[in-house]
């Protein structure tokens, strides 16, 4: 199995703050990857699709981008709704795994 | 609008069985590949397993941890999507998504979940 590594786990920022989260596939998946967004309590939502395509509805705020092994996630100006848990997941094979994870919380 | 309304979760004693159904709204269900994800208590999401359309012979993959316990199902006539759970263990306990496939590959839509809780 793909295994997919976030980091940080966690990481506490301002409202402002250009926040970039990491994920790193244990081998490679070309640009078959995804991020999505949970907050507490609800279903995730998808905010990217094939590493760099921003799902209609997001805010361009929102960006992704690699290919290979290594992949990130930016926000560039951290907003109020924005604190949440973001997850990576490949489709490149099965399972389609997913990363373990990073929650942004308010500095 | 896209919906996806999951049901049948509850309390279940180890070795048992549960059922679980979503029922989708709102788009074309049989042009769709379904995927279940699920979300123990405080943890990661952890993917389940999908089901392809007719033309793909609705064939199915799992993760290797239900495999062989779950089985995924569908009723396009009933816009219905089905998680059959057997052999139920307490890792099973978890809120079980079920999720619209978009492009073959991406998971673009997620239902409110349902919990399922594996205990004696």
């Amino acid at each position: 199995d793909i295994q997919l590594t976030q980091s940080p786990s966690f990481l506490s920022a301002s409202v402002g703050d250009r926040v970039t989260i990491t994920c790193r596939a244990s081998q490679d998946i070309s640009s078959y990857l995804a991020w999505c967004q949970q907050k507490p309590g609800k279903a995730p939502n998808l905010l990217i699709y094939a590493a760099s395509t921003l799902q209609s509805g997001v805010p361009s705020r929102f960006s992704g981008s690699g290919s290979g092994t290594e992949f990130t996630l930016t926000i560039s100006s951290l907003q109020p709704e924005d604190f949440a848990t973001y997850y990576c997941q490949q489709v490149n094979s099965y399972p389609h795994t997913f990363g373990g994870g990073t929650k942004v919380e308010i500095k | 609008e896209v919906q996806l309304v999951e049901s049948g979760g509850g309390l279940v004693q180890p070795g048992g069985s549960l059922r679980l159904s979503c029922a989708a709204s709102g788009f074309i269900f049989s042009d769709y590949y379904m995927a279940w994800v699920r979300q123990a208590p405080g943890k990661g999401l952890e993917w389940v397993g999908r089901i392809r359309k007719k033309v793909n012979s609705y064939t199915t993959e799992y993760a290797a941890s239900v495999k062989g316990r779950f089985t995924i199902s569908r009723d396009d006539s009933k816009n219905s999507l089905y998680l059959e759970m057997n052999s139920l263990i307490t890792e099973d306990t978890a809120v079980y998504y079920c999720t619209r496939v978009r492009a073959v590959y991406y998971i673009d839509y997620w239902g409110q979940g349902t919990l399922v809780t594996v205990s004696s």
